[in-house]
């Protein structure tokens, strides 16, 4: 299936740094969704973005969709140790088929 | 409530025998997933299950590797005559459709 591109695979950042991560598709996007997989687990679910130029917060996470809806972004304010994982961006062309998974950006963040 | 369950959490097999991955989805839960991680990559789709919609397979990277969803709930993967790059562990999810997705634990599996 289509696969979305993550960009960047690995991001360094020292703590109280703010780091991004973008998802790009070149067909538009019924919807997006981001996980989060510290390592060693699976991944959870974080929030899910469906209508064009959606922004949405939790905390000192910022989610964004973008307007053509073919990008999204995630942006964390003031990095955490805790904020430590791989973040995924997941979607799908068309609603009621497989979601994919990009590959996803892994985080590690130095106190 | 209970959650994704998979078995078994780890499985040592010889190249060449066959395997049977087991996934107990969330009751309710009209999709599920499967996908492969391997050690430090993203995980690679396998096979989708919605409701009675024919299964979309387009992810699986081989005629051993099949997968059925029994009653629209249990599903078991399973790969024939594994190969050592079969290595990897194995994800189900499952979900309402076009909903977030809940993962299992996973499997664990390692082919020597």
């Amino acid at each position: 299936g289509q696969q979305v591109m993550q960009i960047p695979q690995y991001q360094h950042v020292q703590e109280g740094e703010d780091f991004t991560t973008y998802c790009n598709s070149s067909t538009t996007l019924s919807n997006i969704q981001w996980y989060k997989q510290r390592p060693g687990g699976h991944p959870v679910f974080l929030i899910q973005l469906v209508k064009s130029g959606e922004v949405k917060k939790q905390k000192r996470l910022t989610f964004q969709f973008g307007e053509a809806k073919k990008n999204s972004s995630l942006h964390i304010t003031a990095t955490q140790t805790t904020d430590v994982g791989t973040y995924f961006c997941v979607s799908s062309h068309q609603a009621g088929t497989a979601l994919i998974f990009g590959k996803g950006t892994t985080l590690s963040v130095s106190s | 409530g209970a959650g994704v369950s998979q078995s078994p959490s780890n499985k040592v097999t010889e190249k060449g025998k066959d395997v049977e991955l087991r996934c107990d989805p969330i009751s309710g839960h009209t999709a599920l997933y499967w996908y492969r991680q391997s050690l430090g990559q993203g995980l690679e789709f396998l096979i989708y299950f919605q409701g009675n919609s024919a299964p979309d397979k387009s992810g699986l990277p081989s005629d051993r590797f099949s997968a059925e969803r029994t009653g629209g709930s249990v599903s078991t993967l399973t790969i024939q005559r594994t190969q050592q790059e079969d290595s990897a562990v194995y994800l189900c999810a499952s979900s309402p459709p076009a909903n977030e997705q809940y993962f299992g634990p996973g499997t664990r599996l390692t082919v020597t």
